[in-house]
């Protein structure tokens, strides 16, 4: 079984700040896939970024970078100066490998980011 | 590159109705999943196709609902009758292989209201 823990129900941050937003997981598979999706007010899901678990390097795709730390469990995502735009839902989750978590797209409850002034 | 589309954008229909949402993937993907997004339940996998052909539909909350791929391009989500409680944000994505480093690309959702 595969579960994601996003902790932070609501966050704020000022534009052009920095902001991290959390995420742990767990699974008992020894692959699997961490991503982020953003979700605006209008509704529609984009994917942001993906972390392998056997990437050695942290994922970086623009303002956006992924905190892996494999023995805490947590994939936390980092924006960079956070624009009025960036306001949003955001979904943590997970694709496994073995038989029942490779194809399914488990995700977190998610967190609300407010950018203000 | 045009991504996963789906129709339409917003339904609204009378309890008892029968209601059809409507997806076309991203071409050359083969997998397809529908999700339903309510505040009390988050996202919620319904039933995912591999190559057209239905692998789990275990997410399927009852027989009222049923889905379909006839090929490659195009899948129904059908839910007859429907009921207040469908009520709901309904996503087809699709996704390249079954593996752990392919993202599921997503569409812009059904927003479906039952009154």
């Amino acid at each position: 079984a595969q579960k994601i823990t996003q902790t932070q129900p609501g966050m704020f941050v000022q534009e052009k700040e920095a902001v991290t937003l959390d995420c742990t997981y767990d699974t008992s598979d020894q692959s699997y896939g961490l991503f982020w999706y953003k979700q605006p007010s209008s509704g529609e899901m984009i994917f942001l970024i993906y972390q392998g678990s056997y990437d050695e390097q942290n994922a970086t795709e623009g303002r956006y970078s992924l905190n892996f730390q494999k023995a805490r469990k947590s994939a936390n995502l980092v924006i960079s100066a956070s624009q009025l735009g960036d306001s949003a839902m955001y979904f943590c989750a997970m694709r496994g490998l073995t038989t029942g978590t490779a194809s399914k797209l488990t995700f977190g409850t998610g967190t609300r980011l407010q950018v203000t002034l | 590159d045009a991504g996963v589309i789906q129709s339409p954008r917003h339904e609204v229909t009378e309890m008892g109705q029968e209601v059809t949402l409507r997806c076309k993937p991203i071409s050359g993907h083969d997998y397809l999943f529908w999700y339903r997004q309510t505040m009390m339940r988050g996202l919620e996998l319904l039933i995912y196709f591999n190559n057209n052909v239905p692998i789990d539909d275990s997410g399927m909350p009852e027989d009222r609902f049923s889905a379909k791929m006839p090929n490659a391009s195009f899948s129904t989500l059908k839910i007859q009758p429907s009921e207040p409680r469908d009520s709901a944000v309904y996503f087809c994505a699709s996704s390249l292989g079954r593996f752990y480093n392919s993202p599921l690309h997503f569409g812009n959702g059904t927003r479906l209201t039952v009154t």
